[in-house]
């Protein structure tokens, strides 16, 4: 069966500092892999989808960036964090041959 | 033309009841509709989803009616308990394009009371 990882869970940064949230894919191959950012209480904005190693497409113009190195793996990254990057980020995945996308657990990151 | 406009935003049902959600859309070429539940706190799960070939889809208390011609989903939940408060998301997609990539509704906040 097929599991999705996300961590950390939780993250309280410093305004100005580094991000690198991780999402893993275990039990499929080449995936579609995708970055959700969810403000609190609304609804969910698409950052970041990639259809292969090294192939990312943005969505949204931000202070966000997202990289693929390996097939199962999905990293989002800012070389400094805003106040308005704060939010609830989520990872989800999709099988080529199907429609339905599978959502990772989340990490909450804080921007202080 | 992409979005996928839900209503209402919260929503208070008494356990035993009914709670319909409804979202409409306007592009055509959408063919994929899936419900998501998420709670406080988690990712959302994937509860259920139809294509335009059919104007129904149930699962247990679930239903999803479908109106093509008006361009209109709702999700129906039956005999609703306190246990389905969460926030529902409706989401639209289409084969072929942008990868397959989701459209979202707003979410519905739904309550039910015990």
């Amino acid at each position: 069966s097929q599991t999705i990882h996300q961590w950390p869970a939780t993250l309280v940064q410093p305004v100005g500092s580094p991000l690198s949230l991780e999402c893993t894919v275990e039990g499929t191959s080449n995936p579609n892999l995708y970055w959700y950012r969810q403000a609190a209480g609304r609804g969910l904005q698409l950052l970041f989808y990639s259809i292969g190693i090294d192939q990312i497409s943005s969505e949204v113009p931000q202070n966000l960036s997202a990289s693929r190195p390996q097939d199962r793996q999905f990293i989002l990254s800012s070389k400094k964090l805003l106040l308005s990057d704060s939010g609830f980020y989520l990872c989800a995945w999709r099988r080529l041959a199907s429609d339905t996308q599978y959502f990772g657990p989340g990490t909450r990151l804080t921007v202080l | 033309q992409q979005q996928v406009k839900q209503s209402p935003q919260s929503l208070i049902v008494q356990k035993g009841g009914i709670s319909i959600i409804n979202c409409a859309y306007e592009n055509t070429a959408f063919d994929y509709f899936p419900w998501y539940q998420q709670f406080p706190g988690k990712g959302p799960a994937l509860l259920i989803a139809i294509r335009p070939d059919v104007s129904e889809k149930k699962e247990g208390r679930f239903t999803i009616s479908f109106n093509k011609s008006a361009k209109q989903f709702s999700l129906h939940i039956m005999d609703s308990q306190p246990g389905d408060s969460a926030t529902y998301f409706c989401a639209a997609s289409m084969r072929g394009g942008s990868q397959g990539n989701l459209i979202f509704g707003k979410g519905t906040k739904l309550s039910v009371k015990p």
